[in-house]
């Protein structure tokens, strides 16, 4: 089946504790990106990869790192977490750039509270 | 700043009725739009695209498209309780990557909460 998995799907914290959310999906898709998403502000881009080792920053870099080793993985590292990192995360795949492609696959989401 | 504008409702239709949504984004040079279903508390789901001026229907869902106007609309005919969900319009802005590689980010917008009475 294909899909995008994340993990964990809820973590609580505080602030200053590093955290990684993981972010795998199994469709040798080239294009990945995360997105967080608050009320009042919809979803908005951190940082998206176009393939293995090229990642670029979204709207919103501020606070978050990515790596990208491997095509299958792409996780979201959070150094030191603030409480406005509190946020709902999706993970996002496709073949191609989302903006010109029909296919864009969606993880579950993480629900992240920093305390 | 390219921006993807929506109302966010409610907007509330009755069982059965034609649920009109808007959407008009402000980058000109966009080529790509897109409507996202998303449920309370799940992760948006692609319903729509739409790359050219005018109509697309698939079953239930039209996408319209007007890029003199920069609007993209969404119409659900017979709408269902099971359609409450928000809507997110996207639209592809702003070049990325080179070559074969090369295409649009996707600039969301906050999303129509629409909810569908029995």
């Amino acid at each position: 089946e294909a899909q995008v998995t994340q993990n964990p799907r809820y973590l609580i914290t505080v602030t200053g504790k590093k955290l990684t959310v993981t972010c795998s999906q199994n469709m040798n898709h080239e294009y990945m990106s995360w997105y967080r998403q608050d009320p009042g502000l919809g979803l908005r881009q951190i940082y998206y990869s176009m393939n293995v080792e090229v990642t670029d920053k979204g709207d919103v870099p501020e606070g978050y790192k990515v790596s990208r080793k491997e095509k299958r993985n792409f996780p979201l590292i959070l150094e030191s977490p603030s409480p406005n990192q509190t946020s709902l995360y999706f993970c996002a795949s496709s073949p191609r750039l989302p903006g010109i492609t029909d296919t864009q696959y969606f993880g579950p989401g993480t629900r992240l509270t920093v305390l | 700043q390219k921006e993807v504008e929506q109302n966010s409702g409610p907007l509330s239709v009755p069982e059965g009725a034609i649920a009109s949504l808007n959407c008009t984004y402000s980058d000109r040079g966009s080529q790509s739009f897109f409507w996202y279903r998303q449920y309370s508390g799940k992760s948006p789901e692609l319903i729509m695209s739409i790359y050219s001026n005018g109509d697309k229907e698939d079953g239930r869902f039209t996408a319209q498209l007007n890029k003199a106007s920069q609007y993209v609309s969404l119409l659900i005919r017979d709408s269902q309780p099971s359609d409450s969900a928000t809507y997110l319009c996207a639209a592809g802005t702003g070049q990325v990557g080179s070559g074969p590689n090369s295409g649009y980010a996707l600039n969301f917008g906050k999303g129509t909460s629409l909810l569908v009475t029995p």
